[in-house]
């Protein structure tokens, strides 16, 4: 069964850079059938898509957070990271990794738990 | 304020049946899949409907999609208590070129 799971820094400050890894596992993230995308929620607020990454590296950015954003995808650990520049509270939110299976017209299959990131001082 | 459009909360009772709505455009829901979500408070989303009105393994019949035109609908028979939730639709937008969500509907069973 695959699991995808979040880890990162739960506190950020203003203006610094947050990083994250979802690491896969029980199955590869090389399979070319599948996306790897990031998602946020802010504390209870609706769900914001960040954006994604296939198989290959190719990235697609939700274009508000695009200058501000990289994700790039490791193949030898498995993993995808999700790179967010000049953070503020704005970006207060639960972080949820999740896959999207190229046939299911966008919807995400599978989601992490979630990794809440407060931005403070 | 969100890209689709969602009721914020409908409630029906024990056994009944609710639909939720989920309003877009030509952009997003006109013209790609809807997929819906359901979420209990502290929790990941769970897939229910992807492209449009299809069920993932295990998503039992009593949840169902369909769309039309530039609306989509989830509906649920057989309501049960443990369906209190908050359940998210979501679709690409082709003019955003991004994945965009409705606010959310809170499900309150009776």
């Amino acid at each position: 069964q695959l699991q995808l799971q979040e880890s990162g820094p739960g506190l950020v400050k203003p203006s610094e850079t947050l990083s994250l890894s979802c690491s896969v596992s029980g199955g590869s993230i090389s399979s070319p059938t599948y996306y790897w995308d990031w998602i946020r929620q802010p504390p209870g607020k609706g769900l914001q898509w960040i954006g994604r990454i296939d198989e290959t590296g190719t990235t697609y950015y939700n274009p508000s957070l695009e200058s501000r954003l990289t994700i790039s995808v490791h193949t030898s650990n498995n993993q995808f990271t999700l790179r967010l520049t000049s953070m503020t509270a704005a970006d207060t939110a639960v972080y949820y990794c999740a896959r999207s299976p190229d046939d299911y017209g966008d919807g995400f299959d599978l989601w992490g738990q979630g990794t809440l990131v407060t931005v403070s001082s | 304020q969100s890209v689709l459009t969602q009721p914020p909360s409908v409630s029906a009772a024990p056994g009944q049946k609710v639909t939720i709505s989920c309003s877009g455009s030509s952009s997003n829901i006109g013209n790609n899949y809807v997929s819906w979500y359901q979420q209990f408070q502290g929790t990941a989303p769970k897939l229910l409907i992807h492209d449009n009105d299809k069920r993932p393994s295990g998503i039992p019949d009593r949840f169902s999609g369909s769309r039309s035109g530039t609306s989509a609908t989830l509906g649920i028979t057989g309501l049960q208590t443990g369906d209190e939730a908050d359940y998210y639709c979501g679709t690409w937008d082709s003019a955003l070129s991004s994945v965009v969500f409705g606010g959310g509907t809170k499900l309150t069973v009776l």
